[in-house]
């Protein structure tokens, strides 16, 4: 069972268009954290939200932690090729960082 | 400032065999950790090391992995007998001390692929 679930895992998109990952869980996080991975590299961190019901932009990515710090949100607005990765959630929990499966973002020129 | 340094990057093994992967974190790094990333999911943590010592150990298969971090600096880990299901990424990470309680950041490697024939 996965304590963190990612939704889609796979979302194949035109540059330009929008999208939404989500990140949800039944527990609660005292933060959570998005991750970029490309092939043959580590998770490079994008951003931290602490705070329930936070935003954080990132240029044209926008992270949202829920009000109840269960689940959040990452938003690309006029996606572009270079956004192409895996994208991780993980969530702090006593001291330890629980990941998400992933989404595997494909943006197609 | 250099990164976290893996090595080797990948490895193919048959079945029963062993295989060693070596981790160097950023300099003054205090904390260290392993991970096993398998094909489509996310990482999950082996061991996290507190300069030389162990502070969680609790999903690393004991029966057959082990790792070491002698002097508190790079760090090893290791398989034997490796398994099939043991294919995977295997990621190192390290962090600073911390600051604001839940703001960590850790830095990952590249990663070793392993892959178990």
């Amino acid at each position: 069972t996965q304590l963190l679930e990612q939704s889609p895992q796979f979302l194949s998109i035109q540059e330009g268009e929008n999208l939404t990952v989500y990140c949800n869980s039944s527990s609660v996080f005292s933060s959570l954290q998005w991750y970029r991975q490309e092939p043959g590299e580590g998770p490079v961190l994008l951003v931290t939200v602490v705070t329930g019901g936070e935003v954080k932009k990132l240029k044209r990515l926008t992270f949202q932690f829920g009000d109840a710090r269960k689940d959040s949100s990452l938003h690309i607005t006029a996606a572009q090729p270079g956004d192409t990765g895996l994208y991780l959630c993980a969530g702090r929990r006593a001291q330890k960082l629980v990941f998400g499966q992933g989404t595997r973002l494909t943006i197609n020129p | 400032e250099a990164g976290v340094a893996q090595s080797p990057r990948y490895k193919i093994i048959e079945k029963r065999q062993s295989v060693a992967f070596w981790c160097n974190p950023i300099s003054g790094h205090a904390t260290l950790y392993w991970y096993q990333q398998i094909l489509g999911q996310g990482p999950k943590l082996l061991i996290q090391f507190q300069n030389n010592g162990v502070v969680d150990d609790s999903q690393l298969p004991k029966d057959r992995f082990s790792a070491e971090r002698l002097k508190g600096v790079d760090s090893t880990l290791k398989i034997q007998p490796a398994k099939l299901e043991d294919s995977a990424v295997y990621l190192c990470a390290s962090r600073p001390t911390s600051g604001r309680a839940g703001t960590d950041t850790q830095y990952f490697g590249p990663g070793t692929r392993l892959t178990v024939l």
